[in-house]
């Protein structure tokens, strides 16, 4: 049961335009949402995050836009660079339950930005 | 101000062998979490340790136990190895009291330990 996916297992871009990668969940136990990048051979690094309460959140070029009724979620990088090429992954975080304080990750989307 | 940390960074076992994993927490941080990372796919959460106890636990065999000390470090360990146990194995620590409440929401990761079960 894939709680969290990432239906894009690629994406390709060209420099200086927008990357728009998205993500779709299905458990509304969720109340945080984060995104993290993955360069080969290192771990994911935190890119940035949203609280359920919330609907957009911004840091310089990244900005997470959060769709609760529609269960989905999206990070948009303006303008995108060569060096933001990487695995993204997107992660939920559970409220309660068996499912608290874990992170559910999507199976990831591979970023290229072509020069 | 050193990150995760975990060692070693690669290892090749056998079939029915067992392994320790160890993974050093970022400073100031008190929790650790363990995740398994299979090829092509995200990472899956093994469990978790805060006060030295486990917390929560994933979908995995009791063949996978932990252990955290008391300088919030902790250790994966893993018995009777099967050739599906070949995988990434990531630890993540966070605060879980830290000033700002949407800090203890974020995990951070170290760069893993590769291991191949031959």
């Amino acid at each position: 049961d894939q709680q969290v996916k990432q239906n894009s297992p690629s994406l390709s871009v060209q420099e200086g335009r927008i990357s728009i990668l998205n993500c779709d969940y299905t458990n509304s136990m969720f109340d945080y949402f984060l995104w993290y990048k993955k360069y080969p051979a290192e771990g994911p690094t935190f890119l940035i995050s949203i609280s359920s309460i919330k609907d957009k959140n911004e840091d310089g070029r990244f900005t997470v836009f959060l769709n609760k009724s529609a269960k989905h979620l999206s990070l948009h990088i303006v303008p995108s660079q060569p060096g933001d090429s990487a695995v993204y992954f997107c992660a939920a975080k559970g409220s309660g339950g068996t499912s608290y304080g874990k992170l559910t990750f999507g199976q990831g989307t591979i970023l290229t930005v072509h020069p | 101000d050193a990150g995760v940390t975990q060692s070693p960074t690669h290892l090749i076992k056998t079939r029915g062998q067992q392994v320790t994993l160890r993974c050093s927490p970022k400073s100031g941080h008190d929790t650790v979490s363990w995740y398994q990372q299979a090829l092509g796919q995200g990472p899956q959460f093994i469990f978790q340790y805060y006060e030295e106890e486990e917390r929560q636990r994933g979908n995995f065999p009791d063949r996978f136990s932990g252990h955290q000390f008391p300088n919030y470090s902790s250790e994966l360990n893993v018995n009777a190895l099967l050739l599906g146990d070949s995988a990434l194995y990531l630890c993540a620590s966070k605060n879980t009291r830290p000033d700002r409440s949407r800090a203890k929401n974020i995990q951070y990761f170290g760069a893993g330990t590769r291991l191949s079960v031959l």
